[in-house]
Formats: C-alpha cells, sequence, structure tokens
C-alpha cells in the first residue's frame, strides 16, 4: 500500500506570494491533519479534515488554510507568505481519525517551502 | 492547554549503551502517548504507542517505553543503542483528539 505522499516536495516563494501544498493520504485513510516543522518551534498542528469538514484546527493565522475533497486528498494553502513561513510541511492520514486519538498517523515526507 | 517537554535536546551515546530519553506532558485528563523517529532525510514513523493497559510497551527496533501517570512521564528506552539509530525521536500526546501535541524532539547520534 502507498504511502502518504506530498507534493511538491521543495518550493521557494517570494514575500507576499501564495502556496498550495497538497497532500494525498493513504488509501482508505479518510482523516488528514497538516502540521509545520520548524528548527524553532518544532511540529506544530495546523489543521484537521474528515470528510471534507475541518474537524480541529491549531493556533494559526487566518492566512494558513486547508480544504479536502471527497477522494479525501487535501491542500493546504498559504496566502501572503513572510519568511516565518519557511518550513517543512507535513500531512498526516489515519483511517477516520476522531477515536479518541486512538489511531495512528502516518506521515508523508513533507514539503519544504522556503520563502525569500 | 496541552504540552510536552522533552528535556534532553542531543544525546551522544556510543554503540552498545543504554537510552534513556524523558518525555513529559502536562495535562490532567486521559492521554494517548506516542513515540516518532525521523531518521536523516526520512519520514517521521511511529516507534510506539501507548493507548491504556500495560504501562510497559514495546515498540519497533528494540525500544520500549513506560507509561508513569502519577509522572506525567512516558520515557523511552533502548537496552543498547546501534549506529542505525542515529536519528531524531520526537514524544507526542494526544487529549482524545486528532491533534497531536509534539515535543521539541531529542536529537540522538551514536558513534561506533
Amino acid at each position: 500500500k502507498a504511502g502518504v505522499t506530498q507534493t511538491p516536495r521543495y518550493l521557494i516563494k517570494t514575500r507576499g506570494q501564495q502556496v498550495t501544498l497538497s497532500c494525498s493520504p493513504i488509501s482508505g485513510h479518510r482523516s488528514v491533519s497538516w502540521y509545520q516543522q520548524t528548527p524553532g518551534q518544532g511540529l506544530q498542528f495546523l489543521f484537521e479534515y474528515f470528510s471534507e469538514t475541518q474537524r480541529n484546527k491549531g493556533n494559526f493565522p487566518g492566512r494558513f488554510s486547508g480544504r479536502q475533497f471527497s477522494n479525501s486528498r487535501s491542500e493546504m494553502n498559504v496566502s501572503t507568505l513572510e519568511l516565518g513561513d519557511s518550513a517543512l510541511y507535513l500531512c498526516a492520514s489515519s483511517l477516520v481519525g476522531g477515536a479518541g486519538g486512538q489511531e495512528t498517523q502516518y506521515f508523508g515526507p513533507g514539503t519544504r517551502l522556503l520563502v525569500l | 492547554a496541552q504540552s510536552v517537554s522533552q528535556h534532553n535536546h542531543h544525546v551522544i551515546l556510543s554503540e552498545a549503551a543504554s537510552l534513556e530519553l524523558g518525555c513529559n506532558y502536562s495535562y490532567g485528563g486521559t492521554v494517548n502517548l506516542f513515540w516518532y523517529v525521523q531518521y536523516p532525510g526520512q519520514h517521521l514513523q511511529l516507534l510506539l504507542k501507548y493507548f491504556s493497559g500495560d504501562p510497559l510497551v514495546k515498540g519497533i527496533k528494540g525500544f520500549e517505553a513506560e507509561f508513569i501517570k502519577s509522572k506525567f512521564s512516558f520515557n523511552l528506552r533502548k537496552p543498547s543503542v546501534q549506529w542505525s539509530d542515529t536519528a531524531e525521536y520526537f514524544c507526542a500526546v494526544n487529549a482524545r483528539t486528532d491533534k497531536l501535541i509534539f515535543g521539541t524532539g531529542t536529537r540522538l547520534q551514536v558513534f561506533p
């Protein structure tokens, strides 16, 4: 079974631009979560989607948004990029999520975003 | 709010040495606990997890962790490390949601 895939793997943008990252979960998985990984802040939860609905949200500004499609694929969008948005963005999937957190999340390789 | 502390930021060991990485969390209710590992250039992978039951859990590659509820701790152990264990290790907690709260990670370097 293929793992979680993320595209693109690397991205360079300039301040003020916007970016869209894509995540395809493991086949059959319906819950997709997004995390931001930076050297200073570590791994921080952005949001979680299930059945095309955002079910959980972390403490990030409204510039960070996401969506999920009927095939469970998810996209994350960051508008008006800032230098501090440079990070590794990780996507994780699990079967249905919401099971009291008692499901393993499987992570993709991440998209490394550099904002200049 | 939940938080996770990993006090060892960087650990250097020789092969065959024993390993213990500390993880403490702050949350008064029931939690699910995880240890993930990130090998150089690779994805985050699950090492082990605790949901309920026996507080001593065994994971892959000879790792184990013990949940001590009274100490809010979930320390990771391995009796004898190998060079291939060089990686970054993350403790994570969730309080019955899908929002994983991660510690800042511990970088382990094992020298032959």
